[in-house]
This record gives structure tokens, sequence and C-alpha cells, in this order.
């Protein structure tokens, strides 16, 4: 399996605009998870599914951030409008039968810059 | 509210020498810790799991401890080469949703040639 894989890799675009960033998890991993990473504050969870299904959004920042996973190989996690304060690095991780059971897999992130 | 702490920041160490990276948590309660390694512009790579039952999980150069009690945490590395510089970080799992997974801030890790 060629691992979890995100894109863009690299997004810059304008405040106000929206943006869209990508997921396709390992098959068969049950559940997803979008983290976003940032100097200050680490790497925090926004939400997580199973089985195509949103379990916990309490980490979603704000109304701005929106996540759907129309079917167990694509999730997508949306930003309208974007502010330069969303400016981090977006992961995208799947596990099999939740995190705990076995070994948490990353995508390589997305960047994004918000002018 | 569970806080990872993850000490120090930052550690230069000469090729070679054994080394042990910190990691505390602040409740007890935790289903297992993950410890993983991140290289500059990537994602994360898990290095070692240990269920919360559990002392101590191996993988070659690599030891990590538990001692849930005190909330506390090492990362062992053996003979460490540069290939090893990275920034290791641990994460914690709540006992009470298994997927609510708390992460450090890492450790900058250099290893010099």
């Amino acid at each position: 399996d060629a691992g979890v894989i995100q894109s863009p890799r690299h997004e810059v675009t304008e405040m106000g605009q929206e943006v869209t960033l990508r997921c396709k998890p390992i098959s068969g991993h049950d559940y997803l998870f979008w983290y976003r990473q940032t100097m200050m504050r680490g790497l925090e969870l926004l939400i997580y599914f199973n089985n195509n299904v949103p379990i916990d959004d309490s980490g979603m920042p704000e109304d701005r951030f929106s996540a759907k996973m129309p079917n167990a190989s694509f999730s997508t996690l949306k930003i309208q409008p974007s502010e330069p304060r969303d400016s981090a690095v977006y992961f995208c991780a799947s596990s099999f039968w939740g995190w705990t059971t076995g070994e948490l897999f990353f995508g390589e992130g997305s960047r994004l810059t918000v002018l | 509210k569970q806080e990872v702490t993850q000490i120090p920041a930052a550690l230069s160490v000469p090729e070679g020498e054994n080394l042990v990276l910190n990691c505390s948590f602040t409740d007890s309660a935790i289903y297992n810790l993950q410890w993983f390694r991140q290289d500059p512009g990537k994602g994360l790579t898990s290095l070692l799991l240990i269920q919360s039952s559990q002392r101590e999980q191996t993988s070659g150069r690599l030891n990590a401890s538990l001692d849930k009690s005190s909330g506390r945490s090492t990362l062992y590395i053996a003979a460490s080469q540069p290939g090893d510089s990275a920034t290791y970080l641990c994460a914690v799992s709540s006992s009470y949703n298994n997927n609510d997974m708390r992460f450090g801030a890492g450790t900058r890790l250099t290893v010099k040639p």
C-alpha cells in the first residue's frame, strides 16, 4: 500500500478564499483522523471518522471548518473562508480498529499558507 | 485535561552516545502511549506503542518504558547515529476515549557525526 496520501502538499492562498484538503487513507483502515500542527499549539486533533461517520468534531476550531468522508477511500477538509491564522500543516492519519489496536499512520501533510 | 510534556525540547549528542528522551503526562488514566518520529517536512512515523498494562516495548536500538502511576515514559536510543536526527513526539490516549490522543511538543534530536 502507498500509505496515507494527502493533496496538495503545499497550498498558498489569499484570505477569504476557499481551501480544500484531500486525503486517501490506507485501504482497509476504518478510522480516519484530521490533525493540525503549528509551532504554537503543536498537534491538535480536529475531527475523526469511523467507517465514514464523523464521531468527534469537537476539535474543529470554527464553523469555517468542515470535513466529509463520502466513502472509505476519500476525505476532505474544507476551510471557507480562510484566514491567516489557519496557516499550519494539516495531517491526515488512518488506523485499523481504532488507534489503540495498532499503529496510527500519518500522511506527509498539507502545508497551508493563508496570506 | 491531559497535558503531555516532553523534556528537553532539544538535544544534541555526538554519534555513538546512548540517550534518553522523557515524556510526562498529568492524567494516569491512559489507554496507551505511543512514540513517533517526525523528520522535517514529513509526517509522523510510529516507533513504539505501549499498552497501559505494559511496562516497556523494544524495537531494535529503541526501548520505550512506561510508568503509568508516576505519569512518565522514556524513550531510550542506544548507540545513536546521525540518521536518528529528527523530532520525537510522544502521545497518550485516554482510557475514557481511546481516540482522544494528546501529543507532546516533541524533542528535537541532533546526532553529530
